[in-house]
């Protein structure tokens, strides 16, 4: 089975700091994604990748940055966190091509004080 | 925005009936796909019905597609407590390989 795994569950931070967020799936999978999901918004998209050293904005990138230095990791930044960046982000990978379901880990609840 | 709507927002029914949720979106696609979301986890991806589709099947779900109306449905028959979670439609558009998702569909069995 695919396995994505976010590296914290829940996270606090204060206002101002720089924030990683680590997402690493281990299915050698070229697209990766990052969303955050607030209630009544459904999931939008921040940034997604295609291949290594390679970044797309999405619907919301305003605020974010991403790093994928290796295949199996995406990184999603916040450089300076604010507290309209409270939410839940989700990552998310595929295999290439069209028809692809995407594989999702199960979040990080980011609060930002 | 290319976002789809859900309907309802929340549906509550008893364990056994049938649920059925509805997804509409604004432009032509490529396929479309149904996830779920427990609380407090990731999505998880049921079924992708392509363009060319009308109906698909898996299991105790049905989905259908009417692409002259912009919209699909999920059906879920004999329902069962586990199947309480959130239902998500996303939508794969023509050119891209990202997915747009609704808002979601709030879904709690009765036991």
């Amino acid at each position: 089975d695919v396995k994505v795994t976010q590296s914290s569950r829940y996270l606090v931070k204060r206002t101002g700091e720089k924030v990683f967020l680590e997402c690493v799936q281990d299915m050698d999978h070229e697209n990766m994604f990052w969303y955050r999901q607030d209630p009544g918004l459904g999931l939008r998209l921040i940034y997604f990748s295609y291949d290594v050293k390679m970044k797309e904005k999405g619907d919301i990138p305003e605020g974010y940055s991403v790093s994928r230095e290796k295949k199996e990791r995406f990184s999603l930044i916040l450089e300076s966190a604010s507290t309209n960046q409270t939410s839940m982000y989700l990552c998310a990978s595929s295999s290439p091509g069209f028809d692809q379901p995407q594989h999702f880990g199960d979040g990080t609840r980011l609060s930002i004080l | 925005s290319q976002q789809g709507e859900e309907d309802p927002q929340a549906l509550s029914i008893q364990e056994g009936e049938n649920a059925t949720m509805n997804c509409s979106y604004k432009t032509s696609i490529n396929n479309l796909q149904w996830y779920r979301q427990n609380s407090g986890r990731g999505l998880v991806h049921l079924i992708l019905i392509r363009s060319n589709e009308r109906e698909k099947h898996s299991g105790r779900l049905r989905v259908t597609l009417d692409t002259s109306k912009k919209s699909s449905s999920l059906l879920i028959t004999a329902s069962r407590a586990a199947d309480t979670a959130s239902y998500f439609c996303a939508t794969e558009h023509f050119g891209n390989e990202k997915l747009t998702f609704g808002t979601g569909t709030r879904l709690t069995i009765i036991p």
